[in-house]
């Protein structure tokens, strides 16, 4: 059973383009995390959806970024129109239920030039 | 909604000496407690988690932490480390049922021959 992938591991943008991060979950977790982890901080809950549904994304900033998790495929967090501040690790984590242990990717490393 | 306070962001300390990482956690409800390791460039492994039952809780690579309730203490102890205990340490807590982290700032912990 594979763990969670997230990729890319690394990502570089320039100001004003689009960052496109992806996040398979465990395979029967049904329950998607992101999480931010700003330089010298620790993480930051940002969003938790559920297949086709956002359950609570009071952690998103609230312009820019959204996010998804679409029937099929990866989980997508997408930034639009990126600035210097979004530089950041990203994680993913996923559980099989919502009162379960979340088990977390190796993150993408998102870097603004 | 919780909060963590891990109280030393770095800690150097020689190989085969006992280490001490210090968190406490601010709630309103009950709460889980965990501790997670970061290697370099890596993502976060779960090293231990406290739920219920026995405040000593035992981890993975010779880990252990103790829940202190009146305290609000969940500190994490290795009696004897290796050059690869080097890593950073995050201690986060969830309310009860509670599928969000707040996690603490983190502890580096370097260790030296």
């Amino acid at each position: 059973n594979a763990g969670v992938m997230q990729n890319p591991r690394h990502l570089v943008r320039r100001r004003g383009q689009e960052a496109r991060l992806r996040c398979s979950p465990m395979k029967g977790h049904s329950h998607v995390y992101w999480y931010r982890q700003l330089p010298e901080e620790g993480l930051k809950f940002m969003v938790y959806l559920q297949k086709e549904n956002i359950i609570d994304e009071s952690g998103m900033p609230k312009e820019r970024f959204s996010a998804e998790f679409p029937k099929e495929g990866p989980s997508i967090l997408r930034i639009q129109q990126v600035v210097r501040g979004d530089s950041a690790a990203y994680f993913c984590a996923s559980s099989p239920r919502e009162d379960t242990e979340a088990f977390f990717g190796q993150g993408t490393r998102l870097t603004v030039v | 909604a919780q909060s963590v306070t891990q109280l030393d962001s770095q800690v150097p300390v020689f190989e085969e000496a006992p280490v001490e990482l210090r968190c406490n956690y601010s709630s309103s409800v009950s709460v889980y407690l965990f501790w997670y390791v970061q290697y370099p460039n890596q993502g976060l492994q779960l090293l231990l988690k406290y739920l219920s039952g026995s405040t000593l809780v035992k981890g993975i690579n010779g880990f252990e932490a103790e829940f202190n309730k009146s305290q609000t203490s969940f500190h994490l102890r290795k009696p004897s480390v290796h050059i690869s205990d080097t890593a950073e340490y995050f201690c986060a807590v969830s309310g009860n049922n509670d599928y969000k982290l707040s996690f603490g700032a983190g502890t580096t912990v370097t260790v030296r021959a």
